[in-house]
């Protein structure tokens, strides 16, 4: 069964940083894409970044470009997102998600984790 | 701004046939996927690359896309259907994944 685990959400005030990760398991982690994407409450989801299968291929939507850096450790079957200069903003909900494309060509995201919570705030 | 555009809400009558739609210029190149979310659970895949249907999304559930615009259909619509509807994108231009504001539909 495929799971993916999020973790480190946590209150950050404004212009902090936090690290998310998020644990894999029962898949083979290093042939898939990885995406994360987030959600404000009471708003749709928002993509944040992806990253192909071996790290090579990174992309990230503007509103968090030179901010956020996603990696991933493919002996650790992880996924990471350091998110630094935080803002009001950035508060959501942050899910790992597994990209059904494979290479380095996204298609959508076919599993879902339970998501960690970011709040940003003084 | 969004790219994609969708209606806020749908109403359906248990049974009958319901129509959600997203439109925008990208689909006119890209492929649309949708995404189906219950309040406080994580979204689940319905329907990718325009009319494919990942393992274990019932038959009900098939999408379409015509020039601009791709349509979720969901027939024989059932009260467990009930739940927002998000359409996405990749928009190769950008490389970006592009999300819909978010349809709800509502069985009454």
């Amino acid at each position: 069964e495929v799971q993916l685990a999020e973790s480190g959400g946590d209150l950050v005030q404004p212009g902090g940083s936090l690290r998310l990760s998020c644990a894999a398991s029962g898949f083979g982690f290093s042939i898939y894409s990885m995406n994360w994407v987030r959600q404000a409450p009471g708003e749709g989801p928002e993509w944040v970044s992806y990253i192909s299968s071996s790290g090579k291929t990174i992309h990230y939507a503007d509103s968090v470009k030179g901010r956020f850096t996603i990696s991933r450790d493919n002996a650790k079957n992880s996924l990471y997102l350091q998110m630094d200069s935080l803002r009001a903003e950035d508060t959501a909900v942050y899910y790992c998600a597994r990209d059904l494309g494979s290479g380095t060509s996204p298609l959508a995201q076919n599993y879902w984790g339970q998501g960690t919570l970011v709040t940003v705030s003084s | 701004s969004n790219d994609l555009t969708q209606p806020p809400s749908v109403s359906v009558s248990p049974g009958q046939t319901a129509r959600i739609t997203c439109s925008g210029d990208k689909l006119r190149n890209e492929y649309a996927s949708w995404y189906q979310q219950k309040p406080g659970q994580s979204p689940v895949l319905v329907v990718f690359q325009d009319t494919k249907r990942p393992s274990g999304i019932p038959e009900r559930f098939s999408g379409s896309n015509s020039g601009n615009t791709a349509t979720l259909t969901i027939s024989g619509t059932q009260p467990m259907d009930e739940a927002d509807y998000y359409c996405q994108a990749w928009d190769t231009s950008t490389a970006s994944y592009v999300f819909g504001p978010g349809t709800k539909l509502t069985v009454l």
